[in-house]
């Protein structure tokens, strides 16, 4: 069974700061990875699709790269701001999602 | 309009209660999925249908049942509802894209037993 990792658990940061929210899995054979973002009230929302044969994928401010055989995952926000705040899940895909319990980020004004 | 829909958006219901959560989506995706969110734990699937005659568990389907009514339709019901299963339910669909397999979530709804 698919084990998903998040770390950290929370963060919060003052506007303006990069950072990199990690994710990792414990079964390396997979379709693809996602990352998600879920606001208050709200369903998820996918960022960004990394397929197995990516490395990495960029929207924006948002970079996420994929290391497969190590079960690896990481999503960079370039530049945070106030409208990034929300909790973001990672989600590696065969067949079916299996998700983490996400980073609740803060981005400060 | 929302692609996928879920009613209700909020539910309060007492012990033993059967309740019915429902779920509709205009994206005309084969494939329906139901989650559970609670703090801390994530999302984790119940049930989940790649087509109108086709209906599987996941992996906490314990205490619930589910119902495809057509493509676009697909209901959770809880027959006997208990505290634990309060919760944040969510419904998903997505197209059986292989490596460009996204999925699409509904508002959720969040169910209080007392």
């Amino acid at each position: 069974k698919q084990e998903v990792t998040q770390i950290p658990a929370a963060l919060s940061v003052p506007e303006g700061e990069n950072l990199v929210l990690n994710c990792s899995f414990t079964d390396s054979a997979i379709y693809n990875l996602q990352w998600f973002r879920q606001d208050p009230g709200k369903g998820l929302t996918s960022l960004l699709l990394i397929q197995s044969s990516q490395r990495e994928q960029t929207s924006g401010r948002l970079n996420a790269s994929l290391d497969k055989s190590s079960g690896r995952s990481t999503l960079y926000i370039a530049a945070s701001q106030p409208g990034d705040s929300a909790t973001y899940l990672c989600a590696p895909y065969r067949g079916k999602f299996y998700f983490g319990s996400g980073t609740k980020l803060n981005v400060k004004p | 309009d929302a692609d996928v829909t879920q009613t209700p958006r909020n539910r309060i219901t007492k012990t033993g209660k059967r309740i019915m959560l429902e779920c509709s989506q205009t994206k005309g995706h084969d494939r329906m999925y139901w989650y559970r969110q609670d703090p801390g734990l994530g999302l984790r699937l119940i049930y989940y249908s790649f087509d109108v005659k086709d209906i599987n568990k996941g992996e906490i389907s314990d205490g619930y049942s589910v119902s495809r009514q057509a493509q676009a339709k697909f209901s959770l019901s809880l027959e006997s509802a208990i505290p634990n299963q309060t919760a944040l339910y969510f419904c998903a669909t997505s197209a059986g894209l292989a490596e460009k397999e996204t999925q699409y979530f509904g508002p959720g709804t969040r169910l209080l037993v007392l």
